[in-house]
Protein backbone atom coordinates (compact mmCIF):
# COMPACT_ATOMS: atom_id res chain seq x y z
CA UNK A 1 0.00 0.00 0.00
CA UNK A 2 1.76 3.03 -0.83
CA UNK A 3 1.70 5.69 2.02
CA UNK A 4 2.92 9.09 2.15
CA UNK A 5 3.94 10.94 6.33
CA UNK A 6 4.82 14.25 6.28
CA UNK A 7 6.78 15.73 9.64
CA UNK A 8 8.99 18.53 10.68
CA UNK A 9 6.21 21.14 10.52
CA UNK A 10 6.48 23.34 13.56
CA UNK A 11 6.32 27.34 14.63
CA UNK A 12 9.52 29.42 13.57
CA UNK A 13 10.29 32.57 13.27
CA UNK A 14 10.26 34.95 10.32
CA UNK A 15 13.83 34.40 9.11
CA UNK A 16 14.35 30.77 10.16
CA UNK A 17 14.69 27.42 8.72
CA UNK A 18 12.67 24.36 8.63
CA UNK A 19 13.24 20.64 7.00
CA UNK A 20 10.25 18.94 5.99
CA UNK A 21 10.47 15.49 5.90
CA UNK A 22 8.04 12.85 3.74
CA UNK A 23 8.31 9.08 4.58
CA UNK A 24 7.33 6.88 1.45
CA UNK A 25 6.41 3.11 2.29
CA UNK A 26 4.55 1.10 -0.48
CA UNK A 27 7.06 2.14 -3.14
CA UNK A 28 10.68 3.84 -3.68
CA UNK A 29 10.63 7.26 -4.37
CA UNK A 30 13.93 6.99 -6.74
CA UNK A 31 11.09 5.59 -8.92
CA UNK A 32 8.58 8.13 -9.09
CA UNK A 33 8.68 12.07 -9.82
CA UNK A 34 7.26 13.73 -6.42
CA UNK A 35 5.92 17.01 -5.05
CA UNK A 36 5.26 19.34 -2.52
CA UNK A 37 2.22 21.18 -2.68
CA UNK A 38 0.99 23.97 0.42
CA UNK A 39 -2.34 25.36 1.58
CA UNK A 40 -1.99 29.01 3.30
CA UNK A 41 -4.82 28.32 6.29
CA UNK A 42 -8.21 29.27 4.38
CA UNK A 43 -6.83 29.47 1.23
CA UNK A 44 -5.82 27.41 -2.01
CA UNK A 45 -3.31 25.19 -3.03
CA UNK A 46 -0.03 26.55 -4.24
CA UNK A 47 2.14 24.19 -6.15
CA UNK A 48 5.89 24.67 -4.28
CA UNK A 49 8.67 22.50 -6.31
CA UNK A 50 8.84 19.16 -7.80
CA UNK A 51 11.74 16.37 -8.32
CA UNK A 52 11.91 14.12 -11.30
CA UNK A 53 12.98 10.45 -10.50
CA UNK A 54 15.69 11.39 -12.35
CA UNK A 55 17.04 14.18 -9.84
CA UNK A 56 16.10 17.47 -11.62
CA UNK A 57 13.92 19.91 -10.24
CA UNK A 58 11.56 22.97 -10.04
CA UNK A 59 10.28 25.66 -7.61
CA UNK A 60 7.44 27.97 -7.98
CA UNK A 61 9.05 31.37 -8.20
CA UNK A 62 7.43 32.59 -5.19
CA UNK A 63 10.17 29.87 -3.03
CA UNK A 64 12.91 30.19 -5.81
CA UNK A 65 16.29 30.75 -4.05
CA UNK A 66 14.70 29.72 -0.45
CA UNK A 67 13.64 26.04 -0.69
CA UNK A 68 15.45 23.45 -1.54
CA UNK A 69 14.11 19.99 -2.49
CA UNK A 70 15.85 15.87 -2.23
CA UNK A 71 15.49 12.70 -1.60
CA UNK A 72 17.47 10.18 0.90
CA UNK A 73 16.67 7.42 -1.19
CA UNK A 74 18.49 4.98 1.15
CA UNK A 75 15.73 6.33 3.53
CA UNK A 76 13.02 6.23 1.37
CA UNK A 77 11.88 10.05 2.06
CA UNK A 78 11.59 13.21 0.52
CA UNK A 79 12.58 16.77 1.98
CA UNK A 80 12.00 20.22 1.47
CA UNK A 81 14.42 22.87 3.40
CA UNK A 82 13.31 25.71 3.97
CA UNK A 83 15.27 28.67 4.56
CA UNK A 84 14.60 32.59 4.87
CA UNK A 85 11.33 31.69 5.64
CA UNK A 86 8.30 34.18 5.82
CA UNK A 87 5.30 34.12 7.47
CA UNK A 88 3.62 34.22 3.93
CA UNK A 89 4.86 30.47 4.26
CA UNK A 90 2.63 30.00 6.88
CA UNK A 91 0.45 26.71 5.49
CA UNK A 92 0.18 22.87 5.57
CA UNK A 93 2.53 21.54 3.43
CA UNK A 94 1.25 18.10 1.31
CA UNK A 95 4.33 15.71 -0.82
CA UNK A 96 2.64 13.85 -3.33
CA UNK A 97 3.56 11.07 -5.94
CA UNK A 98 3.87 13.16 -9.39
CA UNK A 99 2.14 11.12 -11.97
CA UNK A 100 2.97 12.08 -16.00
CA UNK A 101 -0.49 12.00 -17.78
CA UNK A 102 -0.67 11.05 -21.61
CA UNK A 103 -0.21 12.76 -23.79
CA UNK A 104 1.00 15.55 -21.39
CA UNK A 105 1.75 16.82 -18.22
CA UNK A 106 1.51 15.41 -14.75
CA UNK A 107 -0.94 15.37 -11.77
CA UNK A 108 -0.47 14.51 -8.17
CA UNK A 109 -2.12 11.04 -7.42
CA UNK A 110 -1.02 10.04 -4.04
CA UNK A 111 -1.01 12.93 -1.28
CA UNK A 112 0.13 12.59 2.39
CA UNK A 113 -2.07 14.37 4.98
CA UNK A 114 0.31 17.89 5.91
CA UNK A 115 2.38 19.21 8.32
CA UNK A 116 1.71 22.48 9.20
CA UNK A 117 4.36 25.00 9.04
CA UNK A 118 3.39 28.23 11.09
CA UNK A 119 6.13 31.51 10.87
CA UNK A 120 5.37 33.99 13.06
CA UNK A 121 7.41 36.27 15.53
CA UNK B 1 2.83 33.20 -15.90
CA UNK B 2 -0.26 31.00 -16.61
CA UNK B 3 -3.17 31.38 -14.66
CA UNK B 4 -6.85 29.44 -14.11
CA UNK B 5 -9.86 31.34 -13.04
CA UNK B 6 -12.62 28.91 -11.27
CA UNK B 7 -16.16 30.26 -9.58
CA UNK B 8 -15.72 30.65 -5.87
CA UNK B 9 -18.83 28.90 -5.55
CA UNK B 10 -20.61 26.53 -7.38
CA UNK B 11 -25.06 25.22 -5.42
CA UNK B 12 -26.56 22.27 -6.80
CA UNK B 13 -29.79 20.98 -5.79
CA UNK B 14 -29.25 16.76 -4.31
CA UNK B 15 -29.63 14.34 -6.65
CA UNK B 16 -29.24 17.22 -9.59
CA UNK B 17 -26.20 18.43 -12.42
CA UNK B 18 -23.35 19.99 -10.78
CA UNK B 19 -20.97 21.91 -13.24
CA UNK B 20 -17.65 23.61 -12.29
CA UNK B 21 -15.75 25.57 -14.85
CA UNK B 22 -12.38 26.22 -14.99
CA UNK B 23 -10.59 29.22 -16.95
CA UNK B 24 -7.44 29.96 -18.53
CA UNK B 25 -6.02 31.02 -22.39
CA UNK B 26 -6.40 27.57 -24.93
CA UNK B 27 -6.67 25.65 -21.91
CA UNK B 28 -7.58 23.34 -24.59
CA UNK B 29 -3.88 22.70 -25.25
CA UNK B 30 -3.10 21.43 -21.60
CA UNK B 31 -4.34 18.42 -19.92
CA UNK B 32 -6.48 19.50 -16.90
CA UNK B 33 -6.72 17.32 -13.91
CA UNK B 34 -9.22 17.79 -11.01
CA UNK B 35 -8.90 17.43 -7.03
CA UNK B 36 -11.54 17.43 -4.23
CA UNK B 37 -10.65 18.26 -0.76
CA UNK B 38 -13.10 17.85 1.79
CA UNK B 39 -12.77 19.77 5.24
CA UNK B 40 -9.81 18.69 7.03
CA UNK B 41 -8.61 16.49 4.22
CA UNK B 42 -5.99 15.86 1.62
CA UNK B 43 -7.03 16.67 -1.97
CA UNK B 44 -8.03 13.43 -4.37
CA UNK B 45 -7.73 13.39 -7.39
CA UNK B 46 -11.34 12.79 -9.22
CA UNK B 47 -10.20 13.36 -13.19
CA UNK B 48 -6.94 13.70 -14.98
CA UNK B 49 -6.32 13.58 -18.18
CA UNK B 50 -9.42 15.86 -19.08
CA UNK B 51 -11.78 13.24 -18.78
CA UNK B 52 -10.18 10.27 -16.79
CA UNK B 53 -11.41 9.04 -13.27
CA UNK B 54 -9.11 7.08 -10.99
CA UNK B 55 -10.02 3.99 -9.93
CA UNK B 56 -12.46 4.42 -6.84
CA UNK B 57 -14.01 7.31 -8.64
CA UNK B 58 -17.88 7.17 -8.95
CA UNK B 59 -18.90 7.61 -13.15
CA UNK B 60 -20.83 10.44 -11.62
CA UNK B 61 -17.63 12.46 -11.85
CA UNK B 62 -16.99 13.14 -15.60
CA UNK B 63 -14.75 16.01 -17.34
CA UNK B 64 -14.15 18.24 -20.36
CA UNK B 65 -12.20 20.52 -21.90
CA UNK B 66 -12.39 22.71 -25.28
CA UNK B 67 -11.27 26.38 -25.56
CA UNK B 68 -10.31 28.24 -23.11
CA UNK B 69 -13.04 26.19 -20.61
CA UNK B 70 -12.71 23.05 -18.84
CA UNK B 71 -14.87 21.45 -16.91
CA UNK B 72 -15.88 19.06 -14.31
CA UNK B 73 -19.54 18.12 -14.16
CA UNK B 74 -21.19 16.46 -11.31
CA UNK B 75 -24.53 14.09 -12.30
CA UNK B 76 -26.58 13.46 -9.70
CA UNK B 77 -24.78 15.42 -6.83
CA UNK B 78 -25.09 13.54 -3.47
CA UNK B 79 -24.39 15.21 0.03
CA UNK B 80 -21.09 13.64 0.41
CA UNK B 81 -20.14 15.37 -2.99
CA UNK B 82 -19.85 18.79 -1.05
CA UNK B 83 -16.29 20.19 -0.95
CA UNK B 84 -13.95 22.40 -2.66
CA UNK B 85 -12.50 21.51 -6.12
CA UNK B 86 -9.78 22.13 -7.71
CA UNK B 87 -8.09 22.00 -11.45
CA UNK B 88 -4.23 21.79 -12.35
CA UNK B 89 -2.23 21.82 -15.56
CA UNK B 90 1.04 21.51 -15.35
CA UNK B 91 4.30 21.96 -18.30
CA UNK B 92 7.77 22.91 -16.36
CA UNK B 93 6.05 24.30 -13.64
CA UNK B 94 2.36 23.38 -12.12
CA UNK B 95 -0.54 25.57 -12.04
CA UNK B 96 -3.70 25.36 -9.50
CA UNK B 97 -6.86 26.86 -10.07
CA UNK B 98 -8.33 29.03 -7.08
CA UNK B 99 -10.42 26.36 -6.15
CA UNK B 100 -14.56 26.25 -6.16
CA UNK B 101 -16.71 25.34 -3.22
CA UNK B 102 -19.81 23.10 -4.11
CA UNK B 103 -22.35 23.28 -1.49
CA UNK B 104 -24.80 20.67 -2.07
CA UNK B 105 -28.66 21.82 -1.08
Amino acid sequence: EVRLVESGGGLIRPGGSLRLSCAASGFNVSTRHMSWVRQAPGKGLEWVSFIYKGGTSYYADSVKGRFTISRDIPKNTLYLQMDILRVEDTAMYYCAIYVYAEPSGYYHDYWGQGTLVTVSS
Amino acid sequence: SYELTQPLSVSVALGQTATISCGGNNIQSYNVHWYQQKPGQAPVVVIYSDNKRPSGIPERFSGSNSGNTATLTISGAQAGDEADYYCQVSDLRTVFGGGTKLTVL
